[in-house]
């Protein structure tokens, strides 16, 4: 079946502690995201990626970096600079650039823990 | 102001009740998403529409992109229906441009 497979769904960490969160898609999508959730507020963008090799900045990106070496991945690190990484992080994925409508898929997410 | 607006933030309903959901925006779109949470935090797609009516078994999303707005009707409702109601826009140009999400409904319907 195909789908967005994040991992692991529950990550606790100590303070200053970089983690990586991933995520793997087998949709052959060509664009990938990350989101974080918090209480009381929606999915705010960190950072987003519509080819290989090639990422931007979402709202939030500050104290995160990301990489896309490949088309199935999409890992995201949270640094030790992320002044308060406790949250909800959801991947989403959807198809390629010639789309202009189309469905986004979402992981099931990970939720991080820092102590 | 969010770009996004939902009410109402929290929705109490009894078993058979007819639920209305309403979201709200203020940018250019090419379209808008309703999503599904459940507690254990996966999101689902419902609906994607630009727009017009969409139906998929006992739920209904209505747009009217002249009034930037739309609703998500559940009729029939159903325990089971208890999770939070996102509603999301691709704004334009919206070639895989990152949604943006409204920060949620969260119904809990009764037995």
């Amino acid at each position: 079946d195909g789908g967005i497979t994040q991992s692991p769904k529950y990550l606790f960490r100590k303070e200053g502690q970089n983690v990586t969160l991933s995520c793997e898609q087998n949709l052959n999508h060509d664009a990938m995201y990350w989101y974080r959730q918090d209480p009381g507020q929606g999915l705010r963008l960190i950072y987003y990626s519509q080819i290989v090799n090639d990422f931007q900045k979402g709202d939030i990106a500050e104290g995160y970096s990301v990489s896309r070496e490949k088309k199935e991945s999409f890992p995201l690190t949270v640094t030790s600079a992320q002044k308060n990484p406790t949250a909800f992080y959801l991947c989403a994925s959807s198809k390629g650039r010639q789309s202009v409508n189309t469905e986004a898929f979402f992981g099931q997410g990970t939720r991080l823990t820092v102590v | 102001k969010n770009e996004v607006e939902q009410s109402p933030q929290n929705l109490t309903a009894q078993e058979g009740e007819f639920i209305t959901i309403n979201c709200s925006y203020s940018v250019g779109i090419s379209a808008l998403h309703w999503l599904q949470q459940h507690p254990g935090g996966g999101i689902v797609s419902l609906f994607m529409l630009s727009s017009g009516k969409k139906k998929h078994g006992r739920l209904i999303a209505t747009i009217n992109i002249q009034e930037k707005h739309s609703s998500l009707h559940i009729t029939a409702s159903h325990p089971r229906d208890s999770a939070v109601y996102i509603c999301a826009v691709r704004k334009v140009p919206g070639i895989n441009t990152p949604l943006v999400f409204g920060k949620g409904t969260r119904l809990s319907v009764i037995a």
